[in-house]
C-alpha cells in the first residue's frame, strides 16, 4: 500500500497569512493527489483534485502543486472559514490511502 | 442536489455484524463510483473499500479484508457496506461517498453514520 505523509500535522497562523502544507507519497503517484478540507462535525470538502486543479466553487486562494512523490497545499490570505484540518489522498491505486492530516489553527 | 444518506450504524457487541446502507439522490448513481470512507473518533480519515459503477470491481484496505464487502444496487440507487467480525478498532464515523465522474476523487460525501463496537 502506499503511504501518504503529512506534514506539519498542526499549525498556527493569523488571518491574511499564507500556510503551506506538504504531503508526501512512499512511491511514485504521478499527479493522482487530492486535498480535502474538514470543519469540526462536518463531512470532507474537496478542494483540489489531479495535484493541482482547483475544484469548482473553491477560491483560487487555495492551490496545489507538486508530482511524483512530493505535493503541496498553499493557501493564500488566510481567511476566517480557512481554519480547518486538511488531509491529502493518493488515488493512484488502492487502497486510495489519506495523509495523516494538517489541523490549521488560529494565531 | 446530490444527496448521500448513510444509515445503519449503532452499537455493536465485538464479533457481531452491521450492514451499512446509503441512499443515493440527484444524480444518475450508476454511472459513477462509490466508496466507504471512515472516521476514528478524533482521528483522521481513513478509506475502507470502493465499487465500480456495475459492481464487477471492489477494492478494500488490508485492515477489513475477507470482514466487510461492498455491494450496490442500481436499481435501488443503494450503496451498501457488510461488516462482520466487527473489532473495537473498527469504531468510527462511516461516510458514503461519490467518486466524481474524470476525476479520480472524492466530489461528494453523506454525513457519515456513527459505528460502535463494545462490549
Amino acid at each position: 500500500d502506499i503511504q501518504m505523509t503529512q506534514s506539519p500535522s498542526s499549525l498556527s497562523a493569523s488571518v491574511g497569512n499564507t500556510v503551506t502544507i506538504t504531503c508526501r507519497a512512499s512511491q511514485s503517484i504521478s499527479r493522482y493527489l487530492n486535498w480535502y478540507q474538514q470543519k469540526p462535525g462536518k463531512d470532507p470538502k474537496l478542494l483540489i483534485y489531479a495535484a493541482s486543479s482547483l475544484q469548482r466553487g473553491v477560491p483560487s486562494r487555495f492551490r496545489g502543486s507538486g508530482s511524483g512523490t512530493d505535493f503541496t497545499l498553499t493557501i493564500s490570505s488566510l481567511q476566517p472559514e480557512d481554519f480547518a484540518t486538511y488531509y491529502c489522498q493518493q488515488s493512484s491505486s488502492p487502497p486510495h490511502t489519506f495523509g495523516g492530516g494538517t489541523k490549521v489553527e488560529i494565531k | 442536489e446530490v444527496q448521500l444518506v448513510e444509515s445503519g450504524g449503532g452499537l455493536v457487541q465485538p464479533g457481531g455484524s452491521l450492514r451499512l446502507s446509503c441512499a443515493a439522490s440527484g444524480f444518475r448513481f450508476s454511472n459513477y463510483w462509490m466508496s466507504w470512507v471512515r472516521q476514528a473518533p478524533g482521528k483522521g480519515l481513513e478509506w475502507v473499500a470502493y465499487i465500480n459503477q456495475d459492481g464487477s470491481e471492489k477494492y478494500y484496505v488490508g485492515s477489513v479484508k475477507g470482514r466487510f464487502t461492498i455491494s450496490r444496487d442500481n436499481a435501488k440507487n443503494a450503496l451498501f457496506l457488510q461488516m462482520n467480525s466487527l473489532r473495537a478498532e473498527d469504531t468510527a464515523v462511516y461516510y458514503c461517498a461519490r467518486y466524481g465522474s474524470y476525476l479520480d476523487a472524492i466530489d461528494f460525501w453523506g454525513q457519515g453514520t456513527l459505528v460502535t463496537v463494545s462490549s
